[in-house]
């Protein structure tokens, strides 16, 4: 069976200072994964994913993750904060199932202070 | 992006009555579409898969005959809670896929907040 995990529940960062959102992750072969982002009240908005190729990817407002094989992790990183960074992040692992459902980790909270 | 549209964004129903929540897949054509159970400050849940022209396939612990789910069109995915009671109150979002497969991201609704009184 496939899993995330996200040992962080909560990530404080300075404004400017570069943050990292931890995230490891169990499947069998290969791991499509991702990195949602959601604001209170919302639907989760798509970041950035890994299918195959480079193992840096870049995605949306400034943010990229580093797609580590021998350690199954797939951290998110951004070199400079912003308090509008604040929100809740979810790691997530796709595909090797059926129907492709996506499974989420726990989710880890995010506070940049100005 | 590929955008989904969920309806309602809010609901607040009586206790013992059903409440009907759609996602549609506003440019795309889905499949299959997800929906999740979110409680407050925790992850989302997978409740079931819904496939379109079949029935859903439920996740363990989750009651079929409660969460009702019918998928009747590539753009359209509803859930209705049924004999709804307190504890069903939750936030409830749905996902659905782009035709290209397992590897492509996920795009969700807006979440529905649903509370029963």
């Amino acid at each position: 069976a496939q899993s995330v995990a996200q040992p962080e529940d909560q990530v404080n960062v300075a404004e400017g200072n570069p943050l990292t959102v931890k995230c490891t992750y169990s499947v069998s072969g290969n791991p499509y994964l991702f990195w949602y982002v959601q604001y209170p009240n919302r639907g989760l908005q798509f970041l950035l994913k890994y299918i195959t190729g480079d193992n840096l990817v870049k995605g949306s407002y400034g943010f990229e993750a580093e797609f580590n094989k021998s350690q199954t992790s797939f951290h998110l990183k951004k070199p400079s904060a912003l308090v509008s960074d604040s929100a809740l992040y979810f790691c997530a692992v796709s595909g090797n199932t059926g129907g492709f459902k996506t499974i989420f980790g726990a989710g880890t909270r995010l506070f940049v202070k100005a | 992006g590929a955008v989904v549209s969920q309806h309602p964004s809010r609901v607040i129903c009586k206790s013992g009555t059903s409440v009907k929540i759609e996602c549609r897949s506003l440019d795309f054509q889905a499949t299959t579409m997800f929906w999740y159970r979110q409680f407050p400050k925790q992850s989302l849940m997978l409740m079931a898969t819904s496939n379109e022209g079949s029935k859903a396939t439920y996740e363990q612990g989750v009651e079929k005959d409660k969460f009702l789910i019918n998928h009747a069109s590539l753009t359209l995915s509803t859930l209705t809670v049924t004999s709804a009671h307190p504890e069903d109150s939750s936030f409830y979002i749905c996902s659905a896929r782009d035709y290209g497969g397992e590897n492509t991201e996920a795009f969700f609704g807006q979440g529905t907040r649903l509370t029963v009184v």
